[in-house]
Parts: C-alpha cells; sequence; structure tokens
C-alpha cells in the first residue's frame, strides 16, 4: 500500500541532543513537508521541498535542519537550538501543482526534557 | 500574509444535526481549498476538496465556495459522534507552487 511512514510515533530525548525524525513515502510524490503541531494549536510550516537537493524554509525553521537526497525520504533534524521543541511533529507529501492535496503520515511525537 | 481564518469552536451539535463548519481566506488568488478532519492526538486526513463556485457533494459531506466573498464551508448532515475531531481549513495560494495555508481548526463536538 503507498503511503508516508513516520518514524518512531514516540521520541524521547534529553535536552541539549540534537535527534532526527524520518519520513519515508512510496506515493512517488515530488514535494515533501515538515509541520509542527502544538496543543490545540494548527499546523506550523517547518521546512518543505519540492525537488530532490532542494528545500524552501517554512514559517518556523530556526533550530531545525532537513536533507531530501532521495525522492522517497525526508528526515527532520532538531538540533539543539531549538528552544521548544516538544510537539508533535507531521511529515507529509503531494504531488505539485495547485489542486494537489497533502497526504499525512501519522506523526512522531517528541518530548524533550 | 496570506491567512485562512477559523472559529475554533468548539462547536457543539446533537446527534442527527447539520454541522455547519466555516472558513475565509485573506488570498483573492486562492485556487483550491481543502477539508481535513483531525481527530485528538492523530493526523488530519482529506475530506474533499474544492475549487469551483458552488456547492460540492460527497456522503453526508457538503463542501461550498463562494470566491466572491471568500468563503468556504463544510456541512456535514446526520452529524454522528463519530465526526467529533478538528475540522482544518487549507488553500492553495495564487502561485499554485508555494504549501498550502492552513486554518487554525474547528474542534466539532456532537452530542449523542
Amino acid at each position: 500500500d503507498g503511503g508516508i511512514t513516520q518514524s518512531p510515533k514516540y521520541l524521547f530525548r534529553k535536552e541539549g541532543q540534537n535527534v532526527t525524525l524520518s519520513c519515508e513515502q512510496n506515493l512517488n510524490h515530488d514535494a515533501m513537508y515538515w509541520y509542527r503541531q502544538d496543543p490545540g494549536q494548527g499546523l506550523r510550516l517547518i521546512y518543505y521541498s519540492q525537488i530532490v537537493n532542494d528545500f524552501q524554509k517554512g514559517d518556523i525553521a530556526e533550530g531545525y535542519s532537513v536533507s531530501r537526497e532521495k525522492k522517497e525520504s525526508f528526515p527532520l533534524t532538531v538540533t539543539s537550538a531549538q528552544k521548544n521543541p516538544t510537539a508533535f511533529y507531521l511529515c507529509a507529501s503531494s504531488m505539485t501543482g495547485w489542486n494537489s492535496p497533502l497526504h499525512f503520515g501519522n506523526g512522531t511525537r517528541l518530548t524533550v526534557t | 500574509q496570506k491567512e485562512v481564518e477559523q472559529n475554533s469552536g468548539p462547536l457543539s451539535v446533537p446527534e442527527g444535526a447539520i454541522a455547519s463548519l466555516n472558513c475565509t481566506y485573506s488570498d483573492r488568488g486562492s485556487q483550491s481549498f481543502f477539508w481535513y478532519r483531525q481527530y485528538s492526538g492523530k493526523s488530519p486526513e482529506l475530506i474533499m476538496f474544492i475549487y469551483s463556485n458552488g456547492d460540492k457533494e460527497d456522503g453526508r459531506f457538503t463542501a461550498q465556495l463562494n470566491k466572491a466573498s471568500q468563503y468556504v464551508s463544510l456541512l456535514i448532515r446526520d452529524s454522528q459522534p463519530s465526526d467529533s475531531a478538528t475540522y482544518l481549513c487549507a488553500s492553495t495560494p495564487l502561485s499554485g507552487n508555494t504549501p498550502l495555508v492552513f486554518g487554525k481548526g474547528t474542534r466539532l463536538s456532537v452530542i449523542a
């Protein structure tokens, strides 16, 4: 079945450690995205990529980094520079084009103590 | 800044009633609109999309678009307790090559 796989589902880290969240898709989508969601809040865009080896900052990129070496993969690293990293992280993908919806993975819940 | 506005709710409706969820957008050039449902602790799932003025129906769901008023709505007929969730509205900016703009969502509670 085609879909987006995020792993792990839950992740716990100590403050000051970098952590990488995995996102893989087999939908053959060109575009991939990372969002952050805090309790009771909407989705905030961290980074997005519309083509391999290229990505753009979203609204809240500070303290995060990404890479897009393969079409299927778009890992997100939460660095120690991110002041409030505890959140629910959602990866999504889509075809390019104005009428293309986003398809979301199941999310990773990161807790930093 | 392009924005999509939604009433955060909660919107409470009795079981069997029609739930009406509303969304306004600031980018007059927005071309298409999406409704997502998100259960607590889960990821958003696409319910419907619409890009022409008027109504679009899919089962119990009807999306309505009025580009002149920059207004999108989602009607849920015969609401069920299982429809209780947060509903996110999103629009595609004029360029079409930048990410969807999401509203913060409306929380719907269907009371049995």
